[in-house]
């Protein structure tokens, strides 16, 4: 079965950066993409980016342009998503989710979702 | 960027009624709008994709409709474990939006 595994809770000082994994097995990894979406305690989605997983071809919410870096490394069949310059805003749960690539675009629905990592800034 | 509405933000129900959940967008998105469930301290869960069509595993009391700016999600005799937050999504273009949540309560 389709499963994604995340790395644990982080605590981070506001400047500094972090970085979240995500195992994928069950599937053939390159078929599909990983999107990333967060959410901040008691509050809704927020869609991230979008990485493809068989190019590593990217596209990332402005709102975190120049902060954010989306990788894959299809030997471990993981993903990774480096968010720089943290800020206490950034303190949410950053959900890794799969969803079918096709052409180098991921325009499709999320249909796993990781377990979520915490990620709390603060100083 | 799309903006998704849902409506209500909140509704208590009883066991057996059927919930109706709108989701309106801020301008037309064909049919890439997809549904799902998260309960508390857990990851979301894909119910309905493409609007109407429902995920693999997914009871049949939960279906979907719309295209273009208004779409609904029915659950057709809410049961206990329905008790959750559900969001609306669209993947039409970036960046890719959710709707702000409906918290649906049993009574």
């Amino acid at each position: 079965q389709v499963q994604l595994v995340q790395s644990g809770t982080e605590v981070k000082k506001p400047g500094a950066s972090v970085k979240v994994s995500c195992k994928a097995s069950g599937y053939t990894f390159p078929i599909y993409g990983f999107k990333w979406v967060r959410q901040a305690p008691g509050q809704g989605l927020e869609w991230m980016g979008w990485i493809v997983g068989y190019n590593g071809e990217t596209k990332y919410a402005q709102n975190f342009h120049g902060r954010v870096t989306m990788t894959t490394d299809t030997s471990t069949s993981t993903a990774y998503m480096e968010l720089r310059s943290l800020r206490s805003d950034d303190t949410a749960v950053y959900y890794c989710a799969r969803a079918y690539c096709s052409g180098g675009t991921c325009y499709t629905p999320i249909d796993y979702w990781g377990q979520g990592t915490l990620v709390t800034v603060s100083s | 960027e799309i903006v998704l509405t849902q409506s209500p933000d909140f509704q208590s129900v009883t066991p057996k009624e059927t919930v109706i959940i709108t989701c309106r967008a801020s301008q037309s998105i064909g049919n890439s709008l997809h549904w799902y469930q998260q309960k508390p301290d857990q990851s979301p869960k894909l119910l309905i994709r493409y609007a109407s069509q429902s995920f693999s595993g997914v009871p049949s009391r939960f279906s979907g409709g719309g295209s273009g700016t208004d779409f609904t999600l029915t659950i057709n005799g809410l049961e206990a474990e329905d008790a959750a937050t559900y969001y609306c999504h669209q993947s039409s273009s970036l960046p890719e939006t959710f709707g702000q949540g409906t918290k649906v309560e049993i009574k």
